[in-house]
């Protein structure tokens, strides 16, 4: 199973770029590399999801280099509405095993 | 449609009290799956289900029984609360991509903030 790290906090201000970097050295070879946002007092929700390269939606970006070993969240232009705990999740388990999200990262953005 | 919904949204029990949690998703996904949520802890797995009437454990199952009699519910039960299970509870819920994975994309809940005295 695939332990990420990832920062556990970032500040930013409204309308820059934030780039979240997570690391997962041993991600196998059919792991799919997602991405969660969760604002204080909700459950968390799937923003981004990719395998290799670069992918976009009209939420963020996901960069993906060609070892895998690490991935970053892109946000462009944030807004105070961005700020949030971003989660990392990398991983396939089986029964007994475990899926872990980790601390994740809490942006905060200032105006 | 409603989604991930929880019941209830919030409780206070004393220490030895047991109590069920429920979760419901009209999404007819086959996967299920119980969290918990502590301060700098992030997300860890308690139970979790591939489909009706199958559960298996997670990465803290100590303390916790789950049933998932029907496909769209996926109960969670304290049987003898405690103060280490004070935390808030997030159920989810994905579609079947071959095995749980980061691949699924979950779908969560508001969650359930437990008070244990």
């Amino acid at each position: 199973l695939a332990k990420t790290t990832q920062p556990i906090s970032m500040d930013s201000y409204e309308g820059q770029e934030v780039n979240i970097t997570c690391s997962h050295n041993n991600i196998a070879t059919n792991d799919y590399i997602t991405w969660y946002q969760q604002f204080p007092s909700q459950g968390p929700r799937f923003i981004i999801q990719g395998y290799k390269t670069k992918v976009t939606n009209e939420v963020a970006s996901l960069f993906i280099p060609a070892d895998r070993k690490s991935s970053t969240l892109s946000l462009p232009r944030v807004s105070l509405s961005d700020t949030a705990v971003y989660y990392c999740l990398v991983g396939v388990w089986n029964q007994g095993g475990k899926l872990i999200f980790g601390q994740g990262t809490e942006l905060s953005v200032k105006p | 449609n409603a989604g991930v919904t929880q019941t209830p949204k919030f409780r206070v029990l004393k220490t030895g009290q047991s109590m069920t949690l429920l979760c419901a998703q009209d999404m007819n996904h086959e996967y299920m799956y119980w969290y918990r949520q502590d301060p700098g802890m992030g997300l860890r797995l308690i139970h979790y289900s591939v489909g009706e009437g199958t559960t298996a454990k997670g990465e803290v199952p100590d303390g916790y029984n789950v049933s998932r009699l029907k496909k769209q519910n996926f109960l969670l039960g304290l049987e003898s609360a405690a103060p280490s299970q004070t935390s808030v509870y997030f159920c989810a819920s994905s579609i079947d991509r071959g095995a749980p994975s980061s691949y699924n994309e979950q779908f969560f809940g508001p969650g359930t903030r437990l008070t244990v005295l």
